[in-house]
């Protein structure tokens, strides 16, 4: 939403290593959430932060800093099947009663 | 087993028409949603509903309405459809547990355009 802020769009070579920044602000925090989405499907879930720090899920990592109202999802070994649009989604319980606000999403696109 | 799925996934119609979009969810989750998706891909929350609460988007048309016969459906009615209502429309679910929601699960939207 009007809050959440990511890039629109980036680009990756297969085998690097990308990290897609999400700056956010709320007045009730209560989590923040990472989704992909590939072109015509639904969004899948990826990571959950609420607390400080880093979250690894495989090749797939999330950071949070709450102090900075700043998350990034970080893509390791970047195959072509991660060209897709991440999406940054926070939790705010003063907003719409606790339910996940989108950014716009970061379409990723991964090159040989 | 599909955990949130919804019908039709193409829908096409007329401008002034009224359609529904439906929802079910398997997973036994207690909320769920409907999303908007427009053409710049972004995702904008329109309804979500318990079996405590509607909580409606103050910036969606009353044209639309979900209806939710049962914990596990929420539909959604559009009223005299517009060109700018089409959009790509998702459903989705979350649990509520300790006065949070977990993370949502998504259906595989329905992209619905008006002519």
């Amino acid at each position: 939403g009007q809050n959440i802020d990511q890039p629109t769009e980036m680009t990756a070579t297969e085998g690097a290593i990308v990290q897609i920044n999400c700056t956010y602000q709320t007045s009730g925090f209560n989590g923040l959430f990472w989704y992909q989405q590939h072109a015509g499907e639904a969004p899948t879930f990826l990571s959950y932060n609420v607390l400080d720090g880093l979250e690894e899920k495989g090749r797939f990592s999330s950071f949070l800093s709450r102090s900075k109202g700043y998350s990034y999802l970080l893509l390791k070994e970047l195959q072509m099947k991660d060209s897709a649009s991440y999406l940054c989604a926070v939790r705010d319980i003063y907003n719409q009663g606790g339910k996940l606000i989108f950014g716009q999403g970061t379409e990723l696109s991964v090159k040989p | 087993d599909t955990a949130v799925s919804q019908t039709p996934k193409y829908l096409v119609t007329q401008m002034g028409n009224d359609k529904s979009i439906k929802c079910e969810q398997n997973l036994g989750h207690d909320t769920m949603y409907w999303y908007k998706q427009d053409s710049k891909k972004f995702l904008k929350i329109m309804f979500s509903y318990n079996n405590k609460e509607l909580i409606i988007n103050e910036t969606v048309p009353n044209r639309f309405s979900p209806k939710s016969p049962d914990k596990a459906h929420l539909n959604l009615h559009i009223n005299s459809l517009e060109l700018g209502d089409s959009a790509v429309y998702f459903c989705a679910s979350s649990q509520e547990l300790e006065g949070r929601n977990t993370e949502a699960f998504f259906g595989q939207g329905t992209r619905l355009t008006v002519v």
